[in-house]
């Protein structure tokens, strides 16, 4: 079966520091992958997207690499800071049939940046 | 700014009664949207993709009867929760995608937190 696996248990960091964030998955053939940002009680934000023939993607202090033959993508903040503490989502956006894509998520990793 | 919004953000209701979830994509249109449910600290769960113009797809395990969806407009989706029961207390989301021209992205609403008494 399909599975998309984050590491569950929470991230502490220390202010500064960089924070490096696994998603891992299984029996999917993703054309793309994309993380998001939830804090508690609020919907997911999107933060970027990588598609299948890409290997690295960087947006500000954000870097997304996704290895197809890992079957594997890494997230990672630079220079975190306290404000990046939040949930942080992958998920696989894949072909279901013609014309028609799903997205399904992991179960997030927590992320918790110490001043 | 918010390009999803959803409404209401929380609600309380006595068990057996029918609450309805509005989602609207503001400033662009949605042909499409997604609803979505989290449990505490779990995954969201797809439920179903509403569909403008046609009727909602549903997935595996979702009963599409006491999850009703209407995709009213290009820019309004509903979910009604009908004959709610305590399990149905969730946190549900719905999302929208939308064409920026170099990519797809898809902006979620901020939830709403049902509570079934």
């Amino acid at each position: 079966s399909q599975k998309i696996e984050q590491n569950s248990e929470a991230l502490n960091i220390q202010e500064g520091k960089t924070a490096t964030l696994t998603c891992n998955y299984t029996n999917y053939s993703p054309a793309y992958l994309q993380w998001y940002r939830q804090d508690p009680g609020r919907g997911p934000v999107f933060l970027l997207l990588i598609r299948e023939n890409e290997k690295e993607k960087r947006k500000e202090r954000l870097k997304v690499t996704f290895d197809t033959t890992l079957k594997q993508s890494l997230f990672h903040i630079t220079a975190s800071q306290p404000a990046d503490s939040a949930t942080y989502l992958c998920a696989l956006e894949w072909i279901v049939d013609t014309g028609r894509r799903a997205l399904t998520f992991g179960s997030g990793t927590r992320l918790q940046v110490q001043p | 700014g918010a390009v999803v919004s959803q409404h209401p953000s929380r609600v309380i209701c006595k068990s057996g009664t029918s609450v309805k979830i509005e989602c609207r994509s503001l400033d662009f249109q949605a042909t499409t949207m997604f609803w979505y449910r989290q449990f505490p600290k779990q995954s969201l769960m797809l439920m179903a993709t509403s569909n403008e113009g046609s009727k909602a797809t549903y997935e595996q395990g979702v009963e599409k009867d006491k999850f009703l969806i209407n995709h009213a407009s290009l820019t309004l989706s509903t979910l009604t929760v009908t004959s709610a029961h305590p399990e149905d207390s969730s946190f549900y989301i719905c999302s929208a995608p939308r064409d920026l021209g170099y990519q797809e992205t898809q902006y979620f609403g901020p939830g709403t937190r049902l509570l079934v008494l």
